[in-house]
């Protein structure tokens, strides 16, 4: 019973190189997200999609893309990765965003230098 | 702009005893409450939540009170165990799909 998966757990890059994310989920949920954590703060939307195909910005879309071609995967691009993008990203789903709880997985420590 | 604000970044309480943390709002759109535990090196799980039409909702020993007029949410830990000792978020929407997280209050239970 996995839930949500996220790979890799960590990564280091360099300052201009770009990476992709993945999570993966098992639960058939319609709803996934993609959060950032830095410290003293709480986790920020970055984007979100309510669907197989589909993809929204959410509070700090910046640096960022998403791409939801298989309604189980999520994928969080850097195509030019910066020193203030340093955070340790989460990724959830949920059923619906109707007041439904997300499911979170354990997140990726992600330094860039 | 941060909508939601756990002013407490630290909880220290003895085992057994009552925990009670505190979240505050700013945006009184948000309409749904919710409180989500983390353990280090593990992603947030839920915990429990409330609407914004009621002013309680229990379950087992975790209690979520909800003060709308004063924007205020806490949630109540009783009995406190050490396995409670964890992150607490509390996190609130107002739509389907913006959800906005306090920064966490760490919360330390004593043998």
């Amino acid at each position: 019973n996995a839930g949500v998966t996220q790979t890799p757990k960590f990564r280091v890059l360099k300052t201009g190189q770009s990476m992709t994310l993945l999570c993966a989920q098992d639960m058939n949920h319609e709803y996934m997200y993609w959060y950032r954590q830095d410290p003293g703060m709480g986790l920020r939307l970055i984007h979100y999609s309510v669907g197989e195909g589909t993809t929204a910005k959410g509070e700090v879309p910046d640096g960022y893309n998403v791409s939801r071609l298989k309604k189980q995967n999520f994928l969080l691009g850097l195509e030019s990765a910066a020193p203030s993008q340093t955070s340790v990203y989460f990724c959830a789903s949920s059923w619906s965003g109707n007041n439904q709880p997300q499911h979170f997985g354990d997140g990726t420590r992600l330094s860039i230098l | 702009d941060q909508q939601v604000k756990q002013n407490s970044p630290s909880l220290s309480v003895q085992e057994g005893r009552i925990s009670i943390l505190n979240c505050d709002y700013t945006n009184s759109m948000f309409d749904y409450f919710l409180w989500y535990k983390k353990y280090p090196a593990e992603g947030p799980t839920f915990l429990i939540s409330i609407s914004s039409i009621k002013d309680k909702n229990e379950d087992g020993r975790f209690t979520v009170f909800l003060n709308k007029s004063a924007k205020h949410l806490s949630l109540h830990i009783v009995p406190s165990q050490p396995g409670d000792s964890a992150v607490y978020f509390c996190a609130a929407k107002y739509n389907n799909n913006d959800m906005r997280f306090g920064a966490g209050t760490r919360l330390t239970v004593k043998p």
